[in-house]
């Protein structure tokens, strides 16, 4: 079974320039999530898609950040425009409902951006 | 709030030691779980192991044990007669147990290396 497949696998930009990762998450798996992970810190959730509706983008900032998840399939998270704070992983994740499964996530590799 | 706190940011031990890794969280939800994931070089999080507020039953999966202990808020992870394969890092997770609210918050992780 193919895993969460992202790319591109590094980017490295301009501040200003606008940036775009890609997520084709598990098939069958409901819910996607795009979390953000800083050098040295653990991820932080930036929004939780059930199928194609965003159920949770508090932690989007929305003015620069925008997503999308098309058909509850594949996502995209665009930066626009993005600034040197931006430099991270972004990491895709997938996963199933359903108690047993609850929380158990399946990570892709991430995307390294650094903005210079 | 939920907050999870791995103190310990690296660790470097012989092949063949035992190793201990921290994790102590704080939640005002009267169910919840607990996670362990491992990052290893490649930058994919993969799950380990979920554990239920309500359960306190420590477990062990072949050279991996679980310690929960919520009089202590802690869930400690130990690595016993380590090997070189188990270096990578290692973020502790906290959810709500509920539907719907499959947001994990993640510690800030412990590298640890094994040194043959």
């Amino acid at each position: 079974e193919a895993g969460v497949v992202q790319s591109p696998r590094y980017k490295i930009i301009e501040k200003k320039q606008p940036v775009a990762f890609w997520c084709n998450p598990i098939s069958g798996h409901n819910t996607l999530y795009w979390y953000r992970q800083n050098l040295g810190q653990g991820p932080e959730l930036l929004i939780r898609y059930e199928n194609e509706e965003a159920v949770d983008d508090s932690q989007l900032p929305k003015d620069r950040f925008s997503a999308e998840r098309l058909k509850g399939v594949d996502s995209t998270l665009k930066i626009q425009p993005a600034e040197l704070g931006d430099s991270a992983v972004y990491l895709c994740a997938s996963s199933l409902e359903g108690t047993s499964l609850r929380g158990k996530l399946f990570f892709g590799s991430g995307t390294q951006l650094s903005v210079l | 709030a939920q907050k999870v706190t791995q103190a310990q940011t690296e660790i470097s031990v012989v092949e063949k030691e035992d190793v201990t890794l921290d994790c102590v969280y704080e939640t005002r939800d009267t169910t919840y779980y607990l996670f362990w994931y491992k990052q290893p070089p490649s930058g994919e999080l993969v799950f380990l192991i979920r554990r239920n507020s309500f359960d306190e039953q420590n477990e062990i999966s072949g050279r991996y044990s679980w310690n929960f202990q919520k009089s202590t808020s802690s869930f400690n992870f130990t690595i016993t007669a380590s090997q070189v394969v188990d270096s990578a890092v290692y973020f502790c997770a906290l959810s709500e147990a509920k539907r719907g609210a499959q947001k994990l918050v993640f510690g800030q992780g412990t590298r640890l290396t094994i040194n043959p």
